[in-house]
């Protein structure tokens, strides 16, 4: 999950397994959810998102899962490889009380892969 | 297609001096954000800017200001550096608000 100090969460797994990675979000008024991936020395790409009409959005090897009932979410990666090590980091989008634009980014998770 | 550009990759700056950090998208996206990431942290936004001629400020906009040059340029000044300052800053844009945002590889900005 994520974190509150300056020590990120750390994810370890083997090779081939999958991977789940879980964020509370703080706004129940928030609507629209992002993944992101964080490699070394380059910006955060984009992963999935979700919007709050719905409760799970799949893409390739990756799943997103909503509850808005809990505001949890969470990123399945299936079989988990090497390449997949970075910091992950949930967002969410503050649509109530300003603009939508701004998207609150949890402090991250930092998955590490075991080859 | 470079999608979002930032320069300069690496600045130290003295204390009191003034910057300008620059971005550029070739996305022909309408908005677009200024971030700064600190160790162990999740990004923070400084400026936004929803569309061209526009400009908001963030969470954390003090010792900013950001100029929207045109669709593809927005840019972020530091007037008077200061240490805690020292930080990433990161670019990004969106096609519209409330859409996925694209960043750049960040600009690592040291000040003494």
């Amino acid at each position: 999950g994520e974190s509150v100090g300056l020590h990120l969460p750390t994810l370890s797994v083997q090779e081939g397994d999958n991977s789940i990675i879980n964020c509370a979000y703080s706004n129940s008024a928030s609507d629209y959810f992002i993944w992101y991936k964080q490699e070394s020395g380059k910006g955060p790409q984009f992963i999935i998102d979700i919007r709050s009409n719905m409760d799970k959005r799949q893409g390739q090897r990756v799943t997103v899962l909503l509850n808005k009932t809990v505001k949890h979410l969470s990123l399945q990666i299936a079989a988990t490889q090497p390449g997949d090590s970075a910091v992950y980091f949930c967002a969410e989008n503050m649509a109530s009380g300003g603009s939508q634009g701004n998207l609150i980014f949890g402090k991250g998770t930092k998955l590490s892969v075991k080859p | 297609n470079a999608g979002v550009t930032q320069t300069p990759k690496f600045q130290v700056l003295k204390t009191g001096q003034s910057m300008t950090l620059q971005c550029a998208q070739d996305m022909n996206h309408n908005s677009m954000y200024w971030y700064r990431q600190d160790p162990g942290m999740g990004l923070r936004l400084i400026y936004y800017s929803a569309s061209e001629g526009t400009t908001d400020k963030g969470e954390v906009p003090n010792g900013y200001n950001v100029s929207r040059l045109n669709k593809r340029e927005f840019s972020l000044r530091l007037e008077s550096a200061a240490p805690s300052q020292t930080s990433v800053y990161f670019c990004a844009n969106s096609l519209e608000e409330n859409q996925p945002q694209h960043f750049g590889d960040g600009t690592r900005l040291s000040i003494l």
